[in-house]
């Protein structure tokens, strides 16, 4: 299967500073991207789709001014948490696929933030 | 509204057992269904995927999954489990016109695995 690859694999940040999460897809073009959350012992929730050169859709309840999606190629995607604080500490997954009905995602292998 | 359903939070079994491990779902339309394997830290990997035709699908690492439409059930099984099976294991469910990466998830069954 193609590859994502996400980095960084983890990070510790101070309360208030900004981290940003990348997202590649290394074999293939992504037009669209997925990013996901997952909070410890729980399922993964949809957090934004992102198409390459459009604005992210966000989902309901997720702050759109704090998480930052730029989906600029077709490529990479960033997750940028801006002010970050210890309740947005979790388990960032993203998943890309290629343009096309039916064509499979694939996931990054996740990036665990903690915010002290 | 959409949801997925997986009734078991944590199942042991021992090695070389066979292996059920349950999901339902809520879905107005033809569902697209899933199962995934997660370990511990790591990304997703897409054991198989239903989208229409044989109800019976077959994945990678000789998993299979049946998908019955009147129960609302997409079972994940498999005959013979191996201690690297070990894992957590999430269902989920296609939405947004059938796109694959828009996914509705289960909550997820951790198996563990007896030697």
């Amino acid at each position: 299967g193609a590859v994502v690859s996400q980095h960084p694999s983890w990070v510790i940040c101070k309360s208030g500073t900004s981290v940003k999460i990348e997202c590649r897809s290394l074999d293939f073009q992504a037009t669209t991207m997925f990013w996901y959350r997952q909070f410890p012992k729980q399922s993964l929730m949809l957090m934004a789709t992102s198409n390459e050169g459009s604005k992210a859709t966000y989902e309901q309840g997720v702050e759109k001014d704090k998480f930052l999606i730029n989906h600029a190629s077709l490529t990479l995607s960033t997750l940028t948490v801006t002010s970050a604080h210890p309740e947005d500490s979790s388990f960032y997954i993203c998943s890309a696929r290629e343009a096309g009905m039916n064509t499979e995602a694939f996931f990054g292998q996740g990036t665990r933030l903690t915010v002290v | 509204a959409q949801s997925v359903t997986q009734p078991d939070i944590h199942i042991t079994v021992s090695e070389g057992a066979s292996l059920e491990l349950r999901c339902n779902y809520s879905y107005g339309a033809t569902p697209y269904l899933f199962w995934y394997v997660q370990s511990p830290g790591q990304g997703l990997q897409l054991l198989l995927k239903y989208f229409s035709g044989d109800t019976l699908v077959q994945g990678i690492k000789g998993f299979e999954a049946e998908f019955k439409r009147s129960q609302s059930s997409f079972n994940l099984r498999k005959p013979s489990v191996h201690w690297s099976d070990a894992a957590e294991y999430f269902c989920a469910v296609g939405v947004g016109g059938g796109s694959q990466g828009n996914l509705i998830f289960g909550k997820g069954t951790k198996l563990s695995v007896k030697p």
